[in-house]
Order: C-alpha cells, then structure tokens, then sequence
C-alpha cells in the first residue's frame, strides 16, 4: 500500500460527459502529480502541483484541469469526453515535489468513454 | 516525441538468470533516472534511481547502469525472481525546465520458474 488513495478505481461514462478523479496523497506529501497512461503508452505527465500550487505542466488538454485544495488532496476534472480519452489514471504524490524525489502511486483510476 | 525509450515491450527470462531491461533516452538535460515497477491493477513502485554523476548503482539484486556518452541505462536483475514479473518503467528528470519525470512506455519482463 503506497498510502495514497484514488477514487473510483473504474469509471464507465459516455462521450461529451464529464467526470472527476479525486486523489489523496501519502500523508506529508505536498506534491501531487497526475499521469495518463493509454494502451501500449508509457505514463503521460499530466500535471503537478505543490501545497496548493500548481508547479508543472504536461501535455495536458484543455478540457482537463486539475486542483489541490488545502488539505492536499487534487481532483482531475475531464470534461467533453471523447473516446480516445479511456484511459488508466494515476495520482502520485512526493514530499516536496522536486524533480529526483520518488514518486508514491495510487492503484489508478481506470477510465472507460463509450 | 518519446523522450525516454524502451524499445523491448518484453522479455522473458528463466528463474534465476540475469534480467537485463534496456532504456535509451534523448534529452541531455535528464540528470536523474528513475526504475519502477508495476504489477497488475497496482500504480508503479519505485525501484531504484541513479544519478548522473554515478555510472552504477546498486541495491540488493537490482543494479543500473548509466552511459550517459551513449544516452543509455540498464537495469540487471540477478538473480531473477518469479516474483520479478511485473512491467518495469524507465524514468528520467532533470534541472530547470525539466522538472517533469518523464516515463518510458515500459517492458513486460517475465520470469520463468
């Protein structure tokens, strides 16, 4: 168990709708970072955040957005879904979110558009 | 455009040989790199990391190797473990805009008892 915690674990929904996956981190970790892997893909960055703060930005669409509230935990918000966007989605967190820290993964949230 | 390559989507290897899974990257602002390793319906778990200024580490059965002149590392697995089958994901990062773990697309490494 990595500590950190993704809700829902599958998600079924159809094209143009909107879903949120919601994401807490190991506690003391202040670094919540987003990634989408897609069949035979490796994990795209999404984007992180720090304490709040959003601190670095992927190849993120702009129908997706992401938050991290005050008490850490980030939600991804994907809207206008298309087919191309099922995909498995994973939350990591860090302590201090610096670029050679390991990242802790939750179990990943698996996303289905139909 | 991949910039951290596994270029072997599996490989298959008998119970106690070498497990060698190769990564090949083209940024040369990586300076630290990363190995995880995913089982199924888990996220990725940290393995090992090696940074720039080293050309091997080690960590029990697992040692990475880094060619930073050839742009390339290895994880050596030995002995090879059933326990080993996972999917293994290369990982790099670097300074300034570069902040961002990069990942590879992962080898599918199965261990034969």
């Amino acid at each position: 168990d990595s500590g950190v915690t993704q809700t829902p674990k599958h998600l079924i929904t159809a094209t143009g709708q909107r879903v949120t996956l919601r994401c807490s981190p190991r506690s003391g970790d202040l670094s919540v970072y987003w990634y989408q892997q897609s069949l035979d893909q490796g994990l795209q960055f999404l984007i992180q955040y720090y304490n709040g703060e959003e601190r670095a930005k992927g190849n993120i669409l702009e129908r997706f957005s992401a938050q991290q509230f005050p008490d850490l935990h980030s939600e991804l918000n994907l809207s206008s879904l298309e087919l191309g966007d099922s995909a498995l989605y994973f939350c990591a967190s860090s302590v201090a979110g610096t670029p050679n820290e390991k990242l802790f993964f939750g179990s990943g949230t698996q996303l289905s558009v139909l | 455009d991949q910039q951290v390559k596994q270029n072997s989507p599996s490989l298959s290897v008998q119970e106690g040989r070498i497990s060698i899974l190769n990564c090949d990257y083209t940024n040369s602002m990586f300076d630290y790199f990363l190995w995880y390793k995913k089982y199924p319906a888990e996220g990725p778990t940290f393995l090992i990391s090696i940074s720039s200024i080293k050309d091997k580490n080690e960590d029990g059965r697992f040692t990475v190797f880094l060619n930073k002149s050839a742009k390339h590392l290895s994880l050596h697995i030995v002995p090879s473990q059933p326990g080993d089958s996972a999917v293994y994901f290369c990982a790099a990062s670097g300074a300034g805009g570069y902040q961002k773990v990069t990942f590879g697309t992962g080898t599918k490494l199965q261990v034969i008892p």
